[in-house]
Formats: C-alpha cells, sequence, structure tokens
C-alpha cells in the first residue's frame, strides 16, 4: 500500500545502547524529515533531507544518526541512547519541501531506561 | 530558533457553534504557513499551505486566512461537529536554506455535544 511507514510503533530499550527507527515511504517524495514529540514543546525538527545523500541537522540534532542512500528510506539512529531521548518521534515526507503539506507516519514510541 | 505561537492552548466549544483561534509568528523570512490538524493516536494530517499575504483558504466547514506584514493566520471552523476535536497545529517555513517546518505548541479544541 502505498504510504509511508514507520517501524517499530514501541520501543523499549536501555540507556548506552543503539537503535534504529525506521522510515519508509512509497511516494519518491524527495523530502523527508524527523520530529520528535516532547510534552512542553511542539513538534521539533531533528534532522530533515533534501534527496538521497543529502541530510541536514534540525533543531535538536545532536544524540542522533541519519542516513538517506534510497530516496524511500530514511533510518533515524540513536548512537547511545540516553533517558532524555524519551521521546515520540515522527517522520514525515513531502514532494516540494515545505512549500507542500507533509505526510506523517503513525509515529514510533521510544522509551529510554 | 524561531518563535511561533498558538493560542488558545485549549478550547471548549458547543456543537454547532463556529470558533476560531490564532497562530504568530515573525513576519520577517516569511515564506509558507501550514495548518495540520492531529486527532488523538493518529498523525498530524495537512489542511492548508499558505504563501501569500491576504491568503484565503477553504475546506469544507474550516477555512483560514494569512497577514503575513503582521504575523498572523486564523484558523475558522463553522458549526463545529463532534469530528472536529482534535489538536490544531500551524508550522512556519522561513526558508534561509533550511527545509523544515518549525510548529507551534497546538489548539487543542474539544467540541461539547
Amino acid at each position: 500500500d502505498a504510504g509511508i511507514t514507520q517501524s517499530p510503533r514501541y520501543k523499549i530499550t536501555e540507556t548506552g545502547r543503539q537503535v534504529t527507527l525506521m522510515c519508509h515511504q512509497t511516494w519518491s517524495h524527495s523530502y523527508m524529515f524527523w520530529y520528535r514529540q516532547d510534552l512542553g514543546h511542539g513538534l521539533r525538527l531533528i534532522y530533515y533531507s533534501a534527496a538521497a545523500d543529502i541530510t541536514d541537522k534540525g533543531e535538536v540534532p545532536d544524540g542522533y544518526v541519519v542516513s538517506r542512500s534510497k530516496t524511500e528510506n530514511f533510518p533515524l539512529t540513536l548512537e547511545s541512547a540516553t533517558r532524555s531521548q524519551t521521546s515520540v518521534y515522527f517522520c514525515a515526507s513531502s514532494d516540494q519541501g515545505a512549500l507542500s503539506g507533509y505526510t506523517f507516519g503513525s509515529g514510533t514510541r521510544l522509551t529510554v531506561v | 530558533i524561531l518563535n511561533v505561537e498558538q493560542s488558545p492552548q485549549s478550547l471548549h466549544v458547543q456543537e454547532g457553534d463556529s470558533t476560531n483561534f490564532t497562530c504568530s509568528f515573525p513576519s520577517s523570512n516569511f515564506y509558507a504557513l501550514h495548518w495540520y490538524r492531529w486527532e488523538t493516536a493518529k498523525s498530524p494530517e495537512a489542511l492548508f499551505v499558505m504563501t501569500l499575504n491576504g491568503d484565503e483558504k477553504k475546506k469544507g466547514r474550516i477555512s483560514a486566512t494569512l497577514n503575513t506584514k503582521e504575523g498572523y493566520s486564523y484558523l475558522y471552523i463553522k458549526g463545529s461537529q463532534p469530528e472536529d476535536s482534535a489538536t490544531y497545529l500551524c508550522a512556519l517555513y522561513s526558508g534561509g536554506g533550511a527545509d523544515g517546518l518549525t510548529f507551534g505548541k497546538g489548539t487543542h479544541l474539544i467540541i461539547q455535544p
């Protein structure tokens, strides 16, 4: 089915472990984004990508790594998870960057214990 | 970091009444303003993308206006229905080489039957 899918939906990991959140879209949208959602904050941009092999930092990139070897995939890796990275993570894609509406995935709820 | 403010933070409205809420943003370096509806347990869904001062957009009973010179946008809901209950997010794109949106914290709308 066409769409944007995130996996896993829920994840519990221990402090210091590496964890990768997956995002896959089927529209061949050029732009993809990772946001985190925390109480008291709006959605905050972690990283974004304008095309395959092009990525850039957003507002809160520290502790995260991204890659985009294929247009349809945009994984987000927490290299050494910390409790402050407990959050809900949303992936989004867009045809024309911020000049067209974003389509969001269902989110991944990550708990770091 | 851009400051995108939404007010009120939450709003209770009787079914059938009309309502509106506000998104304020820095008027300099404006490129686009987005509105999203975010229902509980779902992902944000794009409503409008507005780029021109004086823009008015409409989708069913929901409409939005934009004033880029004074830095605000209004979202209007006419004849509120229970299915309109959601959090409404606005987000600003200010260009400058960064393609991500800066989101406000949202207005949480509850429609009371």
